[in-house]
């Protein structure tokens, strides 16, 4: 059973626009919601991370939107650059454990 | 600290021989994970451990693969025998209970 899902698969963005990507989840036990940056050839690295007390938050471009009740959060790339092209995961965990991840989005962003 | 560290960074390998997966958490971390990735799948959880014991193993796809953990600095990922359909990117994480995952760079395997 998917627990994450993760929207889209796949989006392009111009220099200088902004980059979206949604999930929603299932489980209400959830209580940490990171997302993490992939680059070819790398395992995927922390980006960002929430916990559901709060519905924001951000660091420098990077924010994400958490919205409790409709069990969805999602990340904002502001100023999108060429740089930021990378596939994105989003992911959901108890406190202690695994998490389950998104399937990825791969974002391009074109100069 | 230098992050998990994976080795080998590349394996080729015949089918049928055995392949050993290495990877080193980064000291304090109290969870250790395998994960595959493919094209096809995506991120697979294959296992974690919590403090060097084996929680859950459900992803692990049969008895041809295991994996240990003998102390809180090492662990290994074996596949016995390998096959083709194996080929994949293996990572190892490693995280301390409540936060994000620490990704090592993978073992890109191959068998032929």
């Amino acid at each position: 059973q998917q627990q994450v899902k993760q929207s889209p698969q796949s989006l392009i963005v111009q220099k200088g626009g902004i980059s979206i990507i949604n999930c929603a989840y299932e489980n209400t036990a959830f209580d940490y919601f990171p997302w993490y940056q992939q680059f070819p050839g790398k395992g995927p690295a922390l980006l960002i991370a929430i916990r559901p007390d709060v519905s924001e938050k951000k660091e420098g471009r990077f924010t994400i939107s958490f919205n409790k009740s409709a069990k969805q959060f999602s990340l904002h790339i502001m100023d999108s650059q060429p740089g930021d092209s990378a596939t994105y995961f989003c992911a959901a965990s108890r406190s202690a454990g695994k998490s389950t991840f998104g399937d990825g989005t791969t974002l391009t962003v074109k100069p | 600290d230098a992050g998990v560290i994976q080795s080998p960074r590349h394996e080729v390998t015949e089918m049928g021989q055995e392949v050993t997966l290495r990877c080193k958490p980064i000291s304090g971390h109290d969870y250790l994970f395998w994960y595959r990735q493919t094209m096809m799948r995506g991120l697979e959880l294959l296992i974690y451990f919590n403090n060097n014991v084996p929680i859950d193993d459900s992803g692990m796809p049969e008895d041809r693969f295991s994996a240990k953990m003998p102390n809180a600095s090492f662990s290994t990922l074996k596949i016995q025998p390998s096959e083709p359909r194996d080929s994949a990117v293996y990572f190892c994480a490693s995280s301390s209970a409540g936060w994000g995952y620490t990704f090592g760079s993978g073992t890109r395997l191959t068998v032929v």
